[in-house]
């Protein structure tokens, strides 16, 4: 099986740049994908292939991928940033892989 | 636009069956693969499984091999979700998520979610 491992947790004082980790055998083999859950909502994709946004995703919201490692950048974090993150991949032995998920505090 | 709209919030006892539902519009139904993601209270996302509504191709993850039904009706452009034997542990949020594209693997549209209780 394919596991993906995020931090439980990220803190970023507000206006500064959060980094979110999705580790991973070789993940840099794969396309990253990216979604962020806001309390009592669902998941709402922010990038795919590793870096590229959805219409409407702000341009603070980027992505890279590289070895073991993707990592989901949020620039100038706002107060409407706090949310929870996940990274997703595509395995073919498993299909659909889910980190953990990453809980974003804004201070 | 693109919409998945799911079926609402249940509450079951054990042992019982259930069925819950999404239905898409704003876009060719049968043309793309509609997965299932179960999220248990305070836990994250776990993909079930998936279909793809033009042939029912439908592909499951081990975890829930056995455990559910996947299905799909493309003449009303709803897929669904089912239990023949709910167990207190099936209590979580239900969502449904459109597959971008053939060749593409991630979610571009989601469902609002369907809460499912199963309680004694």
């Amino acid at each position: 099986s394919y596991e993906l491992t995020q931090p439980l947790s990220v803190s970023v004082a507000l206006g500064q740049t959060a980094r979110i980790t999705c580790g991973g055998n070789n993940i840099g083999s794969k396309n990253v994908h990216w979604y962020q859950q806001k309390p009592g909502q669902a998941p709402v994709l922010v990038i795919y292939r590793d870096s590229n946004r959805p219409s409407g995703i702000p341009e603070r919201f980027s992505g890279s991928n590289s070895g073991n490692t993707a990592t989901l950048t949020i620039s100038r974090a706002q107060a409407g940033d706090e949310a929870d993150y996940y990274c997703q991949v595509w395995d073919s032995s498993i299909y659909w892989v889910f980190g953990g998920g990453t809980k974003l505090t804004v201070l | 636009e693109v919409q998945l709209v799911q079926s609402g919030a249940e509450v079951k006892k054990p042992g019982e069956s259930l069925k819950i539902s999404c239905k898409g519009s704003g876009y060719s139904f049968t043309s793309y693969w509609i997965g299932w993601v179960r999220q248990m209270p305070g836990k994250g996302l776990e993909w079930m499984g998936i279909i793809y509504p033009g042939d029912s191709d439908t592909r499951y993850s081990p975890s829930f091999q056995g455990q559910v039904t996947i299905s799909a009706d493309k003449s009303i452009s709803t897929a669904y979700l089912q239990w023949s034997s709910l167990k207190a542990s099936d209590t979580a949020m239900y969502y449904c998520a459109r597959r971008f594209g053939d060749y593409d693997h991630y979610f571009d549209y989601w469902g609002q979610g369907t809460l499912v209780t199963v309680s004694s």
